[in-house]
């Protein structure tokens, strides 16, 4: 079965400095990793993926991930908060069926303080 | 492109009540999903689509049904409404059943049932 955990619910930074939001994984085979976030009273909003390749994926408004397959993480990362990055992020996995259903973590709201 | 649509944005239920959800997209996908959300929770997939004409269970089907008359449409059913389902709930779809493909969502409809 796969799964991923948030272990952080609420994350807080200042304005200006670097900010990470925390996302391991659990899955069989090769994971298929993924960030969204969610503003308020919005959907959900694709940031990056890792599929495959560099362990540093780069994706929008300037965040970035790094896949470590040792410790089965997919951490995402910025290195200037904005105070308008202030939302839900979710981390998910997706499944090796043919339906490529997601599993989200249960998300991590990050503020930035300015 | 409007992507992604839902109908209603909010909708009040009294206990026992039906209702029928909306989602609609026009980007010609054909793997669509129905997913729910509860504070703590992250999101749980309650019914998908990998077609015109089919439909299976998620995680969390009890409750619902769906069905998927139309490639554009999907449809997510409450024949008895219960508090439990209160929630806000989303749907996404993506392209084909190639994993590397991120879902699109839309905007959710808040329910609540009292």
């Amino acid at each position: 079965a796969q799964s991923v955990a948030q272990p952080e619910d609420q994350v807080n930074v200042a304005e200006g400095n670097p900010l990470t939001v925390k996302c391991t994984y659990s899955v069989s085979g090769n994971p298929y990793l993924f960030w969204y976030v969610q503003y308020p009273n919005r959907g959900l909003q694709f940031l990056l993926k890792y599929i495959t390749g560099d362990n540093l994926v780069k994706g929008s408004y300037g965040f970035e991930a790094e896949f470590n397959k040792s410790q089965t993480s997919f951490h995402l990362k910025k290195p200037s908060a904005l105070v308008s990055d202030s939302a839900l992020y979710f981390c998910a996995v997706r499944d090796h069926t043919g339906a490529n259903n997601l599993f989200f973590g249960t998300g991590t709201r990050l503020t930035v303080i300015p | 492109n409007a992507g992604v649509t839902q109908t209603p944005k909010f909708r009040v239920l009294k206990t026992g009540q039906s209702m029928t959800l909306l989602c609609a997209q026009d980007m010609n996908h054909e793997y669509m999903y129905w997913y729910r959300q509860d504070p703590g929770m992250g999101l749980r997939l309650i019914h998908y689509s990998v077609g015109e004409g089919t439909t299976a269970k998620g995680e969390v089907p009890d409750g619902y049904n769906v069905s998927r008359l139309k490639k554009q449409n999907f449809l997510l059913g409450l024949e008895s409404a219960a508090p439990s389902q209160t929630s806000v709930y989303f749907c996404a779809s993506t392209p084909t059943s190639a994993r590397g493909n991120e879902q699109f969502f839309g905007p959710g409809t808040r329910l609540t049932v009292l």
